[in-house]
């Protein structure tokens, strides 16, 4: 089985920085992805993350350590466009779909 | 490339109905998804095709769900007969290739609601 533990929700002031957590347990780890989803639009996808270490991407990074099953999403010099879900999704061995968290419902405030 | 289509975007029912939902993948994508999203459980894979094939349907619900994919280019979910709790955001999502960091792409999804 699968599990994705990421908080509910998070608030930060735009221009600061922000880091978002992801913990999962997988039977067989293939890969970890970042999706942001804004208010009533769909999924876009972030990063992703296979091998341990942080992967940059502009604004934002994202990090992986697979022993500690642990991924956390960060984001720089915050927008109030960056108010959205961010949703952690893993892929299994052999799988050729995700299976995504709950989501974390960022709030930027000036 | 236009993206992920679906139709309709909103969907409003009442109970017992057929509802029909419709997906045109990205051109030339050869994996085709299937998801339900609530607020309560978040985002949830219900079926997803390769080159046209359903692979996994572990994730639909239950018998009065159906999916099909005629050819490359056409996906319909089908719930008969449709009940309230079946009221949620449905996306479809497409995706090239069979690992590394090939990402999926979503379509704009649709709403619905059923009475």
């Amino acid at each position: 089985g699968q599990n994705i533990d990421q908080p509910t929700e998070m608030t930060a002031t735009e221009g600061a920085i922000v880091q978002i957590n992801c913990t999962y347990q997988t039977s067989g780890f293939n890969g970890l992805f970042w999706y942001q989803q804004h208010a009533g639009e769909a999924p876009t996808f972030l990063s992703y993350n296979v091998l341990d270490g942080l992967e940059e991407k502009g604004r934002f990074s994202s990090f992986l350590s697979r022993s500690k099953g642990y991924s956390y999403l960060l984001l720089k010099e915050l927008q109030m466009k960056d108010s959205a879900s961010y949703l952690c999704a893993v892929r299994q061995t052999g799988a050729n779909n995700l299976f995504f968290g709950t989501g974390t419902r960022l709030t930027v405030i000036p | 490339d236009a993206g992920v289509i679906q139709s309709p975007r909103h969907e409003v029912t009442e109970m017992g109905q057929e509802v029909t939902l419709r997906c045109k993948p990205i051109s030339g994508h050869d994996y085709l998804f299937w998801y339900r999203q609530t607020m309560m459980r978040g985002l949830e894979l219900l079926i997803y095709f390769n080159n046209n094939v359903p692979i996994d349907d572990s994730g639909m619900p239950e018998d009065r769900f159906s999916a099909k994919m005629p050819n490359a280019s056409f996906s319909t979910l089908k719930i008969q007969p449709s009940e309230p709790r079946d009221s949620a955001v449905y996306f479809c999502a497409s995706r090239l290739g069979t690992g590394g960091r090939d990402e999926q792409f979503f379509g704009p999804g649709t709403r619905l609601t059923v009475l």
